[in-house]
């Protein structure tokens, strides 16, 4: 069974940083590209970022360039985002999404989810 | 905002059908596949369609997919209360070389 399991969301000041995880079981983590999915309340879906299976490229929304870092692990199975510089509007559930193969848009198992409050 | 313009809400009752449209361009769905997720009440996104109208394992058949130049639509048969939820449709955008999502759709069960 596959699974994706988001961690290292909370409550952060405004200016803060954060490192969110993403644990990956039931599948070759290593064969597939993943990305980062955030959700703001009661918003709709927003992609964050993607980096490729063999860690070579990796992709930014503009709205987080520059201050956001996606990286993996594939020895650990595990995804991250470093997140720099937080702001109230990155407030939001990030949700870290297995890619289809060959296909940078068809995300096709997500996490639960994580909660990521930008507030003083 | 999103490039993928989606109706904001859409209703019938049980046993009937809704269409949910999916309005991009020829920079994205004129020219890319599709892929469609259902969003349940304070859940993650699920997985329904991809490739414009194929189903995942565990997707029943009342789920479809189809897809004409720049508009996508996901259609649901037998609608029922289990399937009140948020749908969002996406794509691949070549002008933004990123993924872009729909606006999404909530979908009531009269």
């Amino acid at each position: 069974e596959v699974q994706l399991l988001e961690s290292g969301g909370g409550l952060v000041q405004p200016g803060g940083s954060l490192r969110l995880s993403c644990a990956a079981s039931g599948f070759t983590f290593s064969t597939y590209a993943m990305s980062w999915v955030r959700q703001a309340p009661e918003k709709g879906l927003e992609w964050v970022s993607t980096i490729s299976s063999d860690v070579v490229s990796t992709y930014y929304a503009d709205s987080v360039k520059g201050r956001f870092t996606v990286s993996r692990d594939n020895s650990k199975n595990t995804l991250y985002l470093q997140m720099n510089s937080l702001t109230a509007e990155d407030t939001a559930v990030y949700y870290c999404a297995w890619l289809r193969y060959g296909d940078y848009s068809c995300h096709q198992h997500w996490g639960q989810g994580t909660l990521v409050t930008v507030s003083s | 905002q999103s490039v993928l313009t989606q109706p904001p809400s859409v209703s019938a009752a049980p046993g009937q059908k809704v269409t949910i449209s999916c309005s991009g361009s020829n920079s994205n769905v004129g020219i890319g596949y599709v892929s469609w997720y259902q969003q349940l009440p304070g859940a993650a996104p699920k997985f329904l369609i991809y490739e414009n109208n194929k189903r995942p394992s565990g997707i029943p058949d009342r789920f479809s997919g189809s897809k004409s130049g720049t508009s996508a639509t996901l259609g649901i048969t037998g609608l029922q209360t289990g399937d009140e939820a948020d749908y969002y449709c996406a794509t691949w955008d070549s002008s933004l070389s990123a993924p872009v999502f729909g606006t999404g759709t909530k979908v009531t069960v009269l």
